[in-house]
């Protein structure tokens, strides 16, 4: 019954590799977001889609590339991992009119 | 650059006791959000309060907000020790097609018995 999931909840990968997290939301909602949370608990928006169609996408590297196949799905794709990338990923999705985001337990990725 | 600090980055208390976080932010908001993350977790939406509301309740939440001053504050009442956990302002912006939640510093906060 979870109302957003990511996997895989940790990922341990060396630098160069490419990596997917996946996401998905079953609350119907219209909008999708990857953020990322740094060592010092700082969250920044990384990108956000409604209904398939990107619609933020915050100065990230073009190595990282979202995917969203249909708008329960949201899937984060990294290549050629650095060491910066380390952090935990987290997905959330909301009503585009703006209520309260639901937010996913996190994907924490390790690059060594 | 970040939109929003809070202040205290920490604050220990006793259980039973009230604990008041604020929060600042920069510019013009649609509504602000609290969220708590409990260590290794996601974010839960704690409560919301939109532009033209000046207090808003939830249990033993009660958060203010005050816009000619851009901040908020969120307390928590008759405090437990579950209610240790990190906790985060974020404001929200609406954009074309979407809204942007931009979040705080976060206030770890620590109930102890």
């Amino acid at each position: 019954d979870t109302a957003v999931s990511q996997t895989p909840k940790y990922l341990v990968t060396q630098m160069g590799n490419d990596k997917s997290i996946k996401c998905e939301q079953n609350l119907g909602h219209d909008t999708m977001y990857w953020y990322k949370q740094d060592s010092k608990k700082f969250l920044k928006i990384m990108f956000s889609y409604n209904n398939k169609e990107l619609i933020i996408n915050e100065t990230v590297p073009n190595r990282f590339s979202p995917k969203s196949p249909d708008k329960a799905h949201l899937n984060l794709h990294i290549n050629s991992l650095e060491l910066g990338d380390s952090a935990v990923y987290f997905c959330a999705s909301s009503q585009v009119t703006g209520g309260g985001y639901t937010f996913g337990s996190g994907t924490r990725l390790t690059v060594v | 650059s970040q939109q929003g600090e809070e202040d205290p980055q920490a604050l220990s208390i006793q259980e039973g006791e009230n604990a008041t976080m604020n929060c600042s932010y920069k510019t013009s908001i649609n509504n602000l959000q609290w969220y708590r993350q409990n260590s290794g977790r996601g974010l839960v939406h704690l409560i919301l309060i939109r532009s033209n509301e000046r207090e808003k309740h939830s249990g033993r939440l009660r958060v203010t907000l005050d816009t000619s001053k851009k901040s908020s504050s969120l307390l928590i009442t008759a405090s437990r020790a579950a209610d240790t956990a990190s906790y985060f302002c974020a404001t929200v912006i609406l954009t074309g097609g979407g809204n942007k939640l931009t979040f705080g510093t976060g206030t770890q906060l620590k109930v102890e018995l």
